[in-house]
């Protein structure tokens, strides 16, 4: 059963928004902390924001903050990840990722891709 | 933040043989709680990664025990005591102790 599908990539031009959305199967959703992590094809991964399950915490990684904006409807199940004022180095698969053990990123999406570029 | 560094970059193991991969963190990875959020993960291409050990020694379900992670504060190893051809993937440890969660590089297993 897929667990986490993302959704809402695609080409967008340089200082334009984006908004990601993940999809959460099984209950129990508001449990969990999730997060987005992206990767840029054949290099390495960059954790973007995370947030509690409770929406009590929410951080974001230096290189997006100010830009991204990180939400969750557990109601719907639903993860976003607001980019903002998008740069062509935002560039990557952006995966979403949720916390079942602690600090354990235990189920990964299938990613989205975002590129930016004129 | 945490940086992670892992070693080797890349691993060439015949099959049968064992394979070692290191990952350090500039910093203690010991949770207020007492607990190590150390992970590994695998990820073969084209795929998402897939975790095989949590809290740096315990395998994930269906991961076979040829795969075993040790280490502790800020020092970790992923081993596998047999490589074999379904191994050829990028492993890849990640901390999730404090935020921002970190990664290291990634290490390329391939068979020599």
């Amino acid at each position: 059963e897929v667990q986490l599908v993302e959704s809402g990539g695609g080409l967008v031009q340089p200082g334009r928004s984006l908004k990601l959305t993940c999809a959460a199967a099984g209950s129990t959703f508001e449990y969990y902390g999730m997060h987005w992590v992206r990767q840029v094809p054949g290099k390495g991964l960059e954790w973007v924001a995370g947030i509690y399950g409770n929406g009590r915490r929410i951080d974001y990684g230096a290189s997006v903050k100010g830009r991204f904006t990180i939400s969750r409807d557990n109601t719907k199940k639903f993860l976003y990840l607001q980019m903002n004022s998008l740069r062509p180095e935002d560039t990557a698969l952006y995966y979403c990722i949720k916390d079942i053990t602690p600090g354990g990123a235990d189920q990964w999406g299938q990613g989205t891709l975002v590129t930016v570029s004129s | 933040d945490a940086v992670m560094t892992q070693s080797p970059l890349s691993l060439s193991v015949t099959l049968g043989q064992p394979a070692s991969i290191s990952c350090r963190s500039s910093q203690s990875l010991v949770h207020a709680t007492g607990d190590t959020f150390l992970n590994w993960f695998q990820q073969r291409p084209g795929q998402s990664p897939r975790r095989l050990i949590y809290q740096v020694s315990i395998r994930d379900s269906g991961v076979p025990d040829r795969f075993s992670g040790s280490g502790s504060g800020t020092a970790f190893t992923l081993k596998i005591s047999r490589v074999e051809a379904d191994d050829v993937a990028l492993y890849f440890c990640m901390q999730g102790t404090h935020w921002p969660y970190t990664f290291g590089q990634g290490t390329m297993l391939e068979i020599k």
